[in-house]
């Protein structure tokens, strides 16, 4: 059982370049969602997905992009990367507990270290 | 707005003492709060939720309405309890988590 599976671990881009950041999991989650975590600012929430063909914008949206064509799969693009985009980041994925609205366990990937140069 | 405050960047303490991670939120509503861990080299996973009332690798939090705080607290640290730990909540019809910017507990032997 894989869960929550982010590729690449590391990435080292050009200002200016783009590139895509992969997030898949296989629980059959409908709510999947990105953060970035800084020193001393948490994690705040970047986009996020509550099933396929929706998404919506979180705290820190400017900058990147995201689509959610399937369940499985949620990817996070930079356009055009820049130094302040250096981060880590992180891809969760949970479903709410049928019946009681309540929410349930988020699961995370390992994450993503960018750096921008 | 929501909000999570955890005042505290970093605690430290020894092997034993009492540890207690603080943990202040702001939000109109009912809301469901976390605590997450996130120990050297691993992903971030859930320690505990309110709703549970359990405790977990001896670690407790009691939700206080009325001081709107979500405070961590284990009698006895040990440790292996050295990670960074963050508090969160989410709203009851919405899964959006909304993380506070996180407590570093260091455990000395």
């Amino acid at each position: 059982n894989a869960g929550v599976t982010q590729t690449p671990k590391f990435q080292v881009l050009k200002t200016g370049q783009s590139m895509t950041l992969q997030c898949a999991q296989d629980m059959n989650h409908e709510y999947m969602s990105w953060y970035r975590q800084d020193p001393g600012m948490g994690l705040r929430l970047i986009h996020y997905s509550v099933g396929a063909g929706i998404t919506d914008q979180g705290e820190v949206p400017n900058g990147y992009n995201v689509s959610r064509s399937t369940t499985e799969d949620f990817p996070l693009r930079l356009l055009s990367a820049a130094p302040s985009q250096t981060s880590v980041y992180f891809c969760a994925s949970s479903t709410p507990t049928q019946g009681s609205g309540l929410n349930t366990e988020a699961f995370f990937g390992q994450g993503t270290r960018l750096t921008v140069v | 707005a929501q909000r999570v405050t955890q005042p505290e960047k970093l605690l430290s303490v020894f092997k034993g003492a009492p540890v207690e991670l603080k943990c202040n939120y702001s939000y109109s509503g009912s809301p469901e709060l976390f605590w997450y861990v996130q120990y050297s080299r691993q992903r971030l996973q859930l320690l505990l939720r309110h709703i549970s009332r359990e405790s977990i690798k001896g670690f407790t939090a009691d939700l206080n309405k009325g001081e709107t705080s979500f405070h961590l607290k284990k009698p006895f640290a040990q440790e292996e309890d050295s990670a960074m730990y963050y508090c969160a909540l989410s709203g009851v019809s919405t899964d959006k988590l909304i993380f506070g910017t996180g407590t570093r507990l260091q455990v000395f032997p």
